[in-house]
């Protein structure tokens, strides 16, 4: 079946870090891929997608690359900030499924140091 | 706004009752889930619903949870015989196609 493994975090870095979280996922159909956020509190907000191989999501800094090939989708931002600790999740969706259920990785909490 | 609406925010309940959380879906929004979210488990889907002129098709209901949809843009979760375990964050969540748009969710305390 469809599933989604993330690192596992915490992850803890100091403001304008490097940040990588990894994420790889099993699908039997032609997924596209998600990573979602959410700050204390409050629900999942979408930060980027990609709906083909090679194709690559970017928002607010961050970027993921569609990799077909490594059945990966990994999440990188050059330089954090503060407000960029939050719980990062990894999801994909099956095109193929009318109703486009997600299926999530467990998450990963991250935090960032002034 | 226009968001996915979720009541309420924080629900307290002795074990073995019965609880609803109610979502209010984004307007013209087809379909609707429902995802429990525990700590370090994720995020798992419970139930979704589409829900057209026609008729309303259901997710599998799992046992003690199911939905109700008794308006297109509103649902209500509810779950039978609380246990302990039921314990997490619901999220609501609604589409018309991708990408899903999610509610703050309700966080489930059963004591």
């Amino acid at each position: 079946g469809d599933s989604v493994t993330q690192m596992e975090g915490p992850v803890t870095l100091s403001e304008e870090a490097f940040l990588t979280i990894n994420c790889t996922y099993t699908a039997t159909g032609y997924p596209s891929l998600f990573w979602y956020v959410q700050y204390p509190g409050e629900g999942l907000q979408l930060l980027l997608k990609a709906t083909k191989a090679d194709d690559k999501g970017s928002n607010k800094g961050f970027e993921a690359t569609y990799r077909k090939e490594t059945t990966s989708f990994h999440l990188e931002k050059g330089s954090v900030q503060v407000s960029d600790s939050a719980v990062y999740f990894c999801a994909l969706s099956d095109r193929g499924s009318t109703l486009g259920r997600l299926y999530f990785g467990r998450g990963t909490q991250l935090t960032v140091w002034p | 706004g226009a968001g996915v609406s979720q009541s309420p925010r924080y629900k307290v309940a002795k074990r073995g009752r019965d609880v609803a959380l109610r979502c209010d879906s984004i307007s013209g929004h087809v379909t609707l889930y429902w995802y429990r979210q525990t700590l370090g488990q994720g995020s798992e889907v419970l139930t979704y619903s589409q829900s057209d002129a026609q008729r309303d098709k259901s997710g599998r209901p799992s046992g003690r949870f199911s939905a109700e949809r008794p308006e297109r843009s509103v649902s209500t979760l509810k779950i039978q015989r609380t246990e302990q375990g039921d314990s997490a964050v619901y999220l609501c969540a609604s589409s018309l196609s991708q990408p899903q748009h999610f509610g703050d969710g309700t966080r489930l305390s059963i004591l």
